[in-house]
């Protein structure tokens, strides 16, 4: 089993539709939860960044966290044609040493 | 703040050649962590780089290697490249308590 699952796509959507984005992981070790987009060609960009279970909220982008289920999950509001990319989640350990990335899962957001 | 940058952002090398690549964190940071990106495996860590000492090394052959200065600034060398190394090689940078990650723009490395 790999540390991090991520259904990699990929996913179109018309402009306009609430985006899914999940991931699952193994080990209860990893604390901090992140979510990157890249773009093709790209460095991946930290979107959102949180170490709770709960939701955290960054204007159209919605994190939410579960630890009991080790589920996390990135919801993306009012889609656009400029959220094309891919969606990396990455888990981290506490001690900030370790961390595991999703393979992605490529976003199409059609005008 | 500047944010990560790498260089050279693009290289041809051939099989057997040997390659350096270099990153300087943002400024601040400590912690420098490289990784390969490629399109069938993914992010893989390479190696984590903190205070000029290895703190982390992932699942990579001893033709990988890194260094880190002084000044933050890491580079990673490959030797005897191979076909297979062809990938995109993202360095990122983190504090201290290295909560999360920040990466560079990456180094796109085509090995003919």
């Amino acid at each position: 089993q790999k540390e991090v699952e991520q259904d990699p796509g990929p996913l179109s959507v018309p402009e306009g539709a609430i985006v899914s984005l999940n991931c699952t992981y193994s080990n209860s070790a990893f604390q901090y939860f992140m979510w990157y987009r890249q773009y093709s060609r790209k460095g991946p960009e930290l979107l959102m960044y949180t170490y709770s279970s709960g939701n955290k909220e960054d204007g159209r982008f919605t994190a939410q966290v579960d630890k009991s289920s080790k589920y996390i999950s990135l919801f993306i509001r009012d889609s656009q044609p400029s959220d094309s990319a891919t969606y990396l989640c990455a888990v981290g350990d506490n001690y900030g040493q370790n961390f595991v990335f999703g393979p992605g899962t490529r976003l199409s957001v059609l005008p | 703040k500047a944010g990560v940058t790498q260089t050279p952002r693009y290289l041809i090398k051939t099989r057997g050649q040997q390659v350096t690549l270099s990153c300087s964190p943002i400024s601040g940071h400590r912690s420098v962590s490289w990784y390969q990106q490629t399109p069938g495996q993914g992010l893989q860590f390479l190696f984590e780089y903190f205070s000029e000492t290895q703190r982390n090394k992932g699942n990579f052959p001893g033709r990988f290697s890194g260094r880190q200065f002084s000044n933050s600034r890491s580079e990673m060398n490959v030797s005897t490249l191979e076909l297979g190394d062809s990938a995109l090689y993202l360095c990122a940078s983190g504090d201290r308590v290295q909560e999360t990650q920040y990466f560079g723009p990456g180094t796109r490395l085509l090995v003919l």
